[in-house]
């Protein structure tokens, strides 16, 4: 099973950047990297998903190296109200195992002012 | 109203005594997953199925059963519970064509 490593906390102010990094060595084929977020009694909520290279959407990058054994969330000019948990999700593309959802154990990001 | 909901959203239960989770959605959507969560472990997938017909197991299943009453609605069954199933337990849903899970807003289940 692709699971993933991701560090426990970050800190950040607003107004920065912030890049959190996921590690899933074991990745196959198949599989999609997706990140989710995740506030206080919330369910996780969607952020951006990508298969290789470079993803963007409104909201976040996502940048896949060519091995596809890591992949990096980047957040541009983070708010306040990022404030929360980043998931990163390995599994459940197209053709692939929806057996094999990992998540990892979560990044809990804090922005500060 | 919420797409993929919940109920209860909060259980306090004892030791031994069956409970069922329930998750209703109104996206039409074919896929459907049962999740826990506790503390510093993330998210742990427990069943999930692709239509009525289907139902897998998934990473942690022992001690959990599942229904899939119809498209929209798909049920965790704790059929004795344990102080160790404390925990916070989510639904989501998925398109065939999409990708994207939408998550419920979670059942908070305490068993003493």
């Amino acid at each position: 099973l692709a699971k993933t490593t991701q560090p426990i906390s970050m800190d950040s102010y607003e107004g920065q950047e912030v890049n959190i990094t996921c590690s899933h060595n074991n990745i196959a084929t198949n599989d999609y990297i997706t990140w989710y977020q995740q506030f206080p009694s919330q369910g996780p909520r969607f952020i951006i998903q990508g298969y290789k290279t470079k993803v963007t959407n409104e909201v976040a990058s996502l940048f896949i190296p060519a091995d596809r054994k890591s992949s990096t969330l980047s957040l541009p000019r983070v708010s306040l109200s990022d404030t929360a948990v980043y998931y990163c999700l390995v599994g459940g593309g197209y053709g692939g195992s929806q057996g094999n959802l990992i998540f990892g154990k979560g990044t809990k990001l804090s922005v500060k002012p | 109203d919420a797409d993929v909901t919940q109920t209860p959203r909060n259980r306090i239960t004892k030791t031994g005594k069956r409970i069922m989770l329930e998750c209703s959605q109104t996206k039409g959507h074919d896929r459907m997953y049962w999740y826990r969560q506790d503390p510093g472990l993330g998210l742990r997938l427990i069943y999930y199925s692709f239509d009525v017909k289907d139902i897998n197991k998934g990473e942690i299943s022992d001690g959990y059963s599942v229904s899939r009453q119809a498209q929209a609605k798909f049920s965790l069954s704790l059929e004795s519970a344990i102080p160790n199933q404390t925990a916070l337990y989510f639904c989501a849903t998925r398109g065939a064509s999409g990708y994207e899970q939408y998550f419920g807003p979670g059942t908070r289940l305490t068993v003493t």
